[in-house]
Parts: C-alpha cells; sequence; structure tokens
C-alpha cells in the first residue's frame, strides 16, 4: 500500500515568489493534515480537511496560506507571496475515522521549503 | 498550549533504557507518540487513550496520566535504531474540533 507522498521533496525560492506544495494522501483516508515544522520547534498544525471540506483550518498563519483538496483527493498548499518566516518542513497527513483524533495519522515525508 | 517534552535531548549507549515525559496544561483525549528520523516522515508509536486502552507498537511501552495530563514514553534496552526525535502529540478540544498538537520534540541518540 502506498503512504502518504508529498512534492516536491525540497524547494527554494526568493522572498515575493510563490510555491505550491502537494500532498497525496493513503487512498480512502478522508481526514488529511497540514502541519509545518520550523526547526527545532514543534510540529505546528496547520489544517484539516475531511474530503473535500476544511474542517478547521485555525493553524493557518495569515491569508498568504491556501489550502485546497478539490475532489477530496489530493491537497494542495499555496503560500503566495511567500516570506523570510515561512521557511521550514510542511508535513502532510493522513487518517481514517471521524471526530475524534482516535487513529493513526500517517505522515508524507514533508517538503523542505526556504525562502531567501 | 502546547504540550511540554522533557528532555530536550538524550545520548545512550546500547542497551541503556531512557524516559521520555509529556506535559499538558489542557485536558486530554488521547496522547500520541511518534518518532522522525532525520530527513524521513514521522513515524507512529503509540495512541493511549482515556480509559486506559492503547493501541500500537509492541516493544515500546507508555504511560498516560489523564488526571495528571501526562504522559511517559519508555524506551527499554535501546537499539541504534531508536536514535531519532521523539514527538508527543496531545489530543484536545479547542475551538470545537478536535485537534493534535504536537511537542517540540526531544532528540535520542544511541551509541554502540
Amino acid at each position: 500500500e502506498a503512504g502518504v507522498t508529498q512534492f516536491p521533496s525540497h524547494s527554494v525560492i526568493e522572498k515575493g515568489q510563490t510555491v505550491t506544495l502537494r500532498c497525496d494522501p493513503i487512498s480512502g483516508h478522508d481526514n488529511l493534515y497540514w502541519y509545518r515544522r520550523v526547526m527545532g520547534k514543534e510540529i505546528k498544525f496547520l489544517l484539516h480537511f475531511v474530503k473535500e471540506s476544511k474542517q478547521d483550518e485555525s493553524g493557518m498563519p495569515n491569508n498568504r496560506f491556501l489550502a485546497e483538496r478539490t475532489g477530496g483527493t489530493y491537497s494542495t498548499l499555496k503560500v503566495q507571496p511567500a516570506e523570510l518566516e515561512d521557511s521550514g518542513v510542511y508535513f502532510c497527513a493522513s487518517s481514517q475515522g471521524s471526530g475524534r483524533i482516535d487513529n493513526e495519522q500517517f505522515f508524507g515525508p514533508g517538503t523542505r521549503l526556504t525562502v531567501l | 498550549q502546547q504540550p511540554v517534552q522533557s528532555p530536550q535531548a538524550v545520548i545512550l549507549r546500547e542497551g541503556e533504557d531512557a524516559v521520555i515525559n509529556c506535559s499538558s496544561s489542557k485536558a486530554l483525549y488521547s496522547v500520541h507518540w511518534y518518532r522522525q528520523k532525520h530527513g524521513e516522515a514521522p513515524v507512529f508509536l503509540m495512541i493511549l487513550l482515556k480509559g486506559g486502552e492503547q493501541k500500537g507498537h509492541e516493544k515500546i511501552s507508555a504511560s498516560f496520566n489523564e488526571k495528571k495530563q501526562q504522559s511517559s514514553l519508555y524506551l527499554t534496552a535501546s537499539q541504534l535504531s531508536y536514535s531519532g526525535t521523539y514527538f508527543c502529540g496531545t489530543e484536545c478540544l479547542m475551538d470545537s474540533s478536535y485537534k493534535l498538537i504536537f511537542g517540540s520534540g526531544t532528540r535520542l541518540l544511541v551509541r554502540p
């Protein structure tokens, strides 16, 4: 069974540019999460999709971040325009179930974003 | 809101034991433990649910004190493969939805 995949693995862009990250969850997983880890700090929640709907986007830093999950399959996270503080590793995770988070979340390998 | 993990880092010799603690200021519904090796995806280790149910790794043990809002991960007879960063994730009800809030991680290095 294929795991969660993310593309690209690394992205280096200049401040002010746009970057789009993609996540393909495990097939059949309704829940899709985006997280970000800045070096040495916690894995911080960004948002949660249930199928194609945004269940919770309270962790999104600001309106420069836009996440979509059209058709309830893969998801994209766009940062426009990127700022220096957006640098970090962006993880995607998917899981089964609904409501409570009492099932394993399967993480992707992450996209390392560097904004220069 | 973020759970506090301790220690921040630990170095062991192969075969030694370690305990990683996770403490939250909020009421918890469950505690999740993950291990991440450098450059790889965090890997699920265990979920501890209220009421004592556990799901996960057979060779790793953990405890969950619901009253104290704390969890501990016990690594016994450590192996080289245990090296990595361990994260606890605490399930909390915030803004009417359940969230997994992660700590900053505990870096573990096991040496031969």
